[in-house]
């Protein structure tokens, strides 16, 4: 247990659904991230929300949108996706500035139909 | 952005030693760090360089050249827990954006 917990862990979808990814740390961090984890790929930085900023990826589609309500909780929105969006989805999270090493969720993988 | 280049996959014999090397090209350096992965599970940190030198850290180990953009983590007296894939990434000097690379599988057998 790394202190960061993701739900759902398994989440089916059909490209016209709607669904949420949910993630919570409990480390008191102040900076959170959303990974995109695909066979063979390298991990991609998705979004971070942190005391400082929010950074996005300008390669994301805006199909995936997210929301972070407060320094504890961060949320990935899924809209209308594809099947080549099915991948490991990670939610990590870090003491920002101070902190050297993130932290992992076990992960959402996602299978789009 | 960057460019994090890294064997795919390793090899080696229980009690042996290995090195993974990673090399990386980048805008703004401000760290690198090495993570394990295994099958189905989530990163967990192993350990980190932001000044040129040896980090020891038990059975693991990580060098950097920051002017030669290279960086290696050393496992000694390998273990069959150790196979797993092992992920070198980079922080840009904005402190929160990594990017990693594609990871390197090491098969350790008896």
């Amino acid at each position: 247990e790394t202190g960061v917990t993701q739900t759902p862990r398994h989440l089916v979808m059909g490209m016209t659904n709607k669904k949420s990814l949910k993630c919570e740390q409990h480390l008191g961090h102040n900076a959170m991230y959303w990974y995109k984890q695909s066979a063979k790929k390298p991990l991609e930085l998705m979004f971070v929300y942190s005391l400082e900023e929010r950074v996005e990826n300008n390669s994301v589609p805006s199909r995936f949108s997210p929301e972070c309500p407060n320094s504890s909780h961060l949320f990935l929105h899924l809209h209308t996706l594809q099947p080549e969006d099915s991948a490991l989805y990670l939610c990590a999270s870090s003491q920002g500035r101070r902190g050297n090493e993130q932290f992992f969720g076990p992960g959402t993988r996602l299978t789009v139909l | 952005g960057q460019n994090i280049d890294q064997p795919t996959e390793m090899t080696a014999t229980e009690g042996a030693i290995v090195q993974i090397n990673c090399t990386y090209q980048t805008s703004g350096f401000n760290g690198l760090f090495w993570y394990q992965q295994h099958a189905g599970e989530a990163p967990t940190f192993l350990s980190y360089n932001v000044l040129d030198g040896l980090e020891e850290k038990g059975r693991f180990s990580s060098f950097l050249s920051r002017s030669k953009g290279y960086s290696y983590l050393l496992l000694k007296e390998l273990q069959m827990k150790d196979s797993a894939s092992y992920l070198c990434a980079v922080r840009e000097r904005n402190f929160n954006k990594f990017y990693f690379g594609s990871g390197t599988k090491l098969n350790v057998k008896p």
